[in-house]
């Protein structure tokens, strides 16, 4: 159980479009998700925490303009990179917090991610 | 400010026996996470340690000593399919993941 599936698991795309990411809970009710980005050989930068129903919470530095997110239901939640540029590309991951009595207190479960390239 | 510490790389033996510290300094604490991720791939849940001690899961041990701020991951009769990286994470008052930077694990034949 447990299982965040993301949408796509790649995409190339030229400057100056939009990109839209999908993160998934199958199995499980997710009211927060998160979303990450990691560039080579560096640890995770958490992005932004999404809340099911309400405006996401941006980390410092992070354009909320620019990355866009929705999560609509308790399944799922999107990731729009706007007017992307090259120094965008980067290794996108979601994540799922658990449900209370079924995981470890907060334990947060990750989608496979999704690499961006911007040409 | 909020810090975790791990080393950049280690290299290990396969079959042998790999410690991994993690050194951490948050603005509280519940809980302290390690994960497991393949080049290329997104983390996998290891361990949570939230009492002091010792927790052992197979090959793989996790200590946590909350007085020192301090953590090991502990794993043993290495295979060549550990060579990954694996990430310390602390559970901040705020119920936040504040992730390590990582250490990179190479096994060796």
């Amino acid at each position: 159980g447990a299982v965040v599936s993301q949408h796509p698991s790649w995409v190339i795309c030229k400057s100056g479009t939009s990109v839209k990411i999908e993160c998934r809970s199958l199995d499980f009710q997710a009211t927060t998700m998160f979303w990450y980005r990691q560039f080579p050989k560096q640890s995770l930068m958490l992005m932004a925490t999404s809340n099911e129903g309400s405006k996401a919470t941006y980390e410092q530095g992070v354009e909320k303009d620019k990355f866009l997110i929705n999560h609509a239901s308790l399944t799922l939640s999107t990731l729009t990179v706007t007017s992307a540029h090259p120094e965008d590309s980067s290794f996108y991951i979601c994540s799922a917090r658990g449900e209370p009595g079924r995981t470890e207190p907060y334990e947060q479960y990750f989608g496979p991610g999704t690499r961006l390239t911007v040409t | 400010g909020q810090n975790i510490d791990q080393p950049t790389e280690m290299t290990a033996t396969e079959g042998a026996i790999v410690q991994i510290n993690c050194t951490y300094q948050t603005s509280g604490f519940n809980g302290l996470f390690w994960y497991q991720q393949h080049a290329g791939e997104a983390p996998t849940f290891l361990s949570y340690n939230v009492l002091d001690g010792l927790e052992e899961k197979g090959r793989f041990s996790s200590f946590l000593s909350r007085s020192k701020g301090y953590s090991y991951l502990l794993l043993k009769e290495l295979q060549m399919k550990d060579s990954a990286s694996y990430l310390c994470a602390v559970l901040d008052s705020n119920y936040q993941l504040i992730w390590g930077a990582g250490t990179k694990l190479i096994i060796k034949p």
